[in-house]
C-alpha cells in the first residue's frame, strides 16, 4: 500500500496523559499536513511541513501540541497533558507540492481517532 | 471571521434535483481553490479544482469570483451516491491549505 499511513488508528487515554501519533506520507511527497476534525466540522488546520521544515503552526494550537518531521519523511504529532477537548480525529495528508500533477491535491490517511476520558 | 465559510446545511434534496453550494474566503491573496468530498467516516478526497474561468466535470460545475472572494459548486441531476459532505478548500501562498466547515448533502430517493 503506497498511500498515507497513520497509526495508531484509535487511541483511548486518560486526561493528563501524553499521546503521540505517527504519519507516513506517500513516498517523495515533500508537503505534509496535520488537521484535527470533530463531528460535523471540516478539518481544522494544525500545522504543515515542507520536507523537514515546519512552515506554520496554527495560532489556535496550544503549546501542548508539537509536531516533527525529522528526516523529511514520516511525521509525529504529540499532545502533552491531554484534555477531554482534545478528543477528535487527527488527520494527516501529504502532497507532492509544486511539482505535483494536480497542484493542491492532498492525499489523506484514514486518521487517528483520539478519545480522552 | 473564519478563513473559509460555507452554507451551514444540511441540504436534503430529491434525486434528480440541482443543488448549489456556496463558499466565501477571507484571504484575498489565496491562490488556488478546490472542492473536496468527504463520505461519512472517511477521509476527504479531491472532487475538483476551481478555475477562474469556471470549469465543469460531468454533472459538477465549479465557479470562482475572485473579486467577491466567492466559490460555488453546482451539482445537476443529483444521484443517491452524491450524498456526502462537500468541503470548500483554499490554498494560500506558501501552500497552506484551509478547509471550510463543510456542507452536508443528502439525496433522497
Amino acid at each position: 500500500d503506497t498511500g498515507v499511513s497513520q497509526n495508531p488508528r484509535h487511541k483511548i487515554t486518560k486526561r493528563g496523559q501524553n499521546v503521540t501519533f505517527r504519519c507516513d506520507p506517500i513516498s517523495e511527497h515533500n508537503r505534509l499536513y496535520w488537521y484535527r476534525q470533530t463531528l460535523g466540522q471540516g478539518p481544522e488546520f494544525l500545522t504543515y511541513f515542507q520536507n523537514e521544515a515546519q512552515l506554520e503552526k496554527s495560532r489556535l494550537l496550544s503549546d501542548r501540541f508539537s509536531a516533527e518531521r525529522p528526516k523529511g519523511s514520516f511525521s509525529t504529532l504529540e499532545i502533552q497533558r491531554t484534555e477531554q477537548g482534545d478528543s477528535a480525529m487527527y488527520l494527516c495528508a501529504s502532497s507532492p507540492g509544486l511539482a505535483g500533477t494536480r497542484t493542491g491535491e492532498l492525499f489523506f490517511g484514514e486518521g487517528s481517532r483520539l478519545t480522552v476520558l | 471571521r473564519k478563513e473559509v465559510e460555507q452554507d451551514p446545511g444540511p441540504f436534503n434534496v430529491p434525486e434528480g434535483a440541482t443543488v448549489a453550494f456556496n463558499c466565501t474566503y477571507s484571504n484575498s491573496a489565496s491562490q488556488s481553490f478546490f472542492w473536496y468530498r468527504q463520505d461519512c467516516r472517511k477521509e476527504p478526497k479531491l472532487l475538483m479544482s476551481v478555475y477562474s474561468s469556471g470549469n465543469e466535470d460531468g454533472r459538477f460545475t465549479a465557479q470562482l469570483n475572485r473579486a467577491s472572494q466567492y466559490i460555488s459548486l453546482l451539482i445537476r441531476d443529483s444521484k443517491l451516491s452524491d450524498s456526502a459532505t462537500y468541503l470548500c478548500v483554499v490554498k494560500t501562498s506558501y501552500d497552506k491549505v484551509i478547509f471550510g466547515p463543510g456542507t452536508s448533502l443528502s439525496v433522497i430517493p
